[in-house]
């Protein structure tokens, strides 16, 4: 069974600095990996959706990398700011999207 | 072009009490799901569509029914609410060549 860990579960960072948020998964048979926002009290809005035969994907100050192999991706936030506050949830697609629950993150000014 | 719209945002049931939660899409996507989210658990999948008329199980799907009458819109229904039915639901839609999915905002349910 799928399973999917996001590591740390809390993080609270200077504005300015750059960060790093950990997903591994457990099996590595999977279609693709989407990173998610979710905002206090509101919805998940896609950030990046990585294929399988993909390595990364950038976005503006984000970037995700996936290796499949070891079964982990990680979401790199460049020069955090205090709007990039909000849980940080990473899924994995198998033959149904698999989430982790998340890291949140605190940028403070 | 709204995205995907959850009716109602918040509801309070007494346990026993049955209700139905409407998600509607204007994006033309033919995949549609029904997640729940818990402290500490993550988004579980409820039940999902592939097309209308079409329905699935999901993870969790007892105490919950499905309905997808039309491509637009996907029904979660609770015939007798339960406490541990208190959670966050949220809808997705996908199209059908890309995986990627599109949340509504949520619907906050308490039962009592």
């Amino acid at each position: 069974k799928q399973e999917v860990t996001q590591i740390p579960a809390a993080l609270s960072v200077p504005e300015g600095e750059n960060l790093v948020l950990n997903c591994s998964f457990t099996d590595s048979a999977i279609y693709n990996l989407q990173w998610f926002r979710q905002d206090p009290g509101k919805g998940l809005t896609s950030l990046l959706l990585i294929q399988s035969s993909q390595r990364e994907q950038t976005s503006g100050r984000l970037n995700a990398s996936l290796d499949k192999s070891s079964g982990r991706s990680t979401l790199y936030i460049a020069a955090s700011q205090p709007g990039d506050s909000a849980t940080y949830l990473c899924a994995v697609l198998d033959d149904k999207l698999i989430f982790g629950t998340g890291t949140r993150l605190q940028v403070f000014p | 072009n709204a995205g995907v719209t959850q009716t109602p945002k918040f509801r309070v049931l007494k346990t026993g009490q049955s209700m139905t939660l409407l998600c509607a899409q204007d994006m033309n996507h033919e995949y549609m799901y029904w997640y729940r989210q818990d402290p500490g658990m993550g988004l579980r999948l409820i039940h999902y569509s592939v097309g209308e008329g079409t329905t699935a199980k999901g993870e969790v799907p007892d105490g919950y029914n499905v309905s997808r009458l039309k491509k637009q819109n996907f029904l979660l229904g609770l015939e007798s609410a339960a406490p541990s039915q208190t959670s966050v639901y949220f809808c997705a839609s996908r199209p059908l060549v890309t995986h990627e999915q599109f949340f509504g905002p949520g619907t906050r349910l308490t039962v009592l």
